[in-house]
């Protein structure tokens, strides 16, 4: 069975200080990762995701995450972080075999301090 | 082209009645997935429904119901309300039902049990 796991709950962040927003997978096979951005009330929007190729990828808003197998992480990152990128971030795994489903993370609370 | 809609947004039902939750996805979207999200439990796969036909299916019990209309439109239903069902629905639209489509959100229904 798949499953993410965000080890940290919540992170403050200086506004133009680098961001990093850890992510660890469980999937046996080649997993389809995704990262998306939860504003208070509003749905889930798609930063960027992940299904094979490159390693790096770039998403929108200046984010990027790197896959790394043999971490079976896939870590968001940000050199340089805006206020209005304060929200929840949440990982997510995927797989062929499950259709559309997307096994979620606990996610991430970002704060930006001034 | 719009987004997915979601009606209604805010709902306030007393346990034990049912509730009817309505999801449009965007045009030409084929697939409608369902999440819900409670501060607890996260976001958890509810059930996926490809032309009209269930696809996948999440760890819910059996009073957690949906279907799909021949628009795609999708109602979730759930019936005997529980304290513990009030969470933020999320439904989410994609072309197909490979995980290689991307998938959009809705902004939610907020449902709360009394």
């Amino acid at each position: 069975a798949q499953s993410v796991t965000q080890p940290d709950i919540h992170i403050t962040v200086s506004e133009g200080a680098s961001l990093e927003l850890r992510c660890n997978y469980s999937y046996g096979a080649t997993p389809y990762l995704f990262w998306y951005v939860q504003s208070p009330g509003q749905g889930l929007q798609l930063l960027l995701k992940y299904f094979s190729g490159d390693t790096l990828v770039q998403g929108i808003k200046g984010f990027e995450a790197e896959f790394k197998r043999s971490q079976s992480s896939f870590n968001l990152r940000k050199p340089s972080v805006h206020w209005s990128d304060a929200a929840e971030y949440f990982c997510a795994v995927g797989a062929r075999e499950y259709g559309n489903k997307l096994v979620f993370g606990a996610g991430t609370i970002l704060r930006v301090k001034s | 082209k719009a987004g997915v809609t979601q009606t209604p947004r805010y709902l306030i039902k007393t346990r034990g009645q049912q509730v009817t939750l309505s999801c449009s996805p965007i045009s030409g979207h084929r697939s409608v997935s369902w999440y819900q999200q409670t501060p607890g439990q996260g976001l958890q796969f509810l059930f996926e429904y490809f032309s009209e036909t269930q696809r996948n299916k999440g760890n819910f019990p059996g009073r957690f119901s949906g279907r799909q209309f021949s628009n795609s439109r999708s109602e979730m239903n759930v019936s005997t309300l529980e304290l513990g069902d009030s969470a933020l629905y999320l439904c989410a639209s994609s072309l197909g039902d490979r995980i290689s489509y991307e998938q959009y959100f809705g902004p939610g229904t907020r449902l709360t049990v009394t």
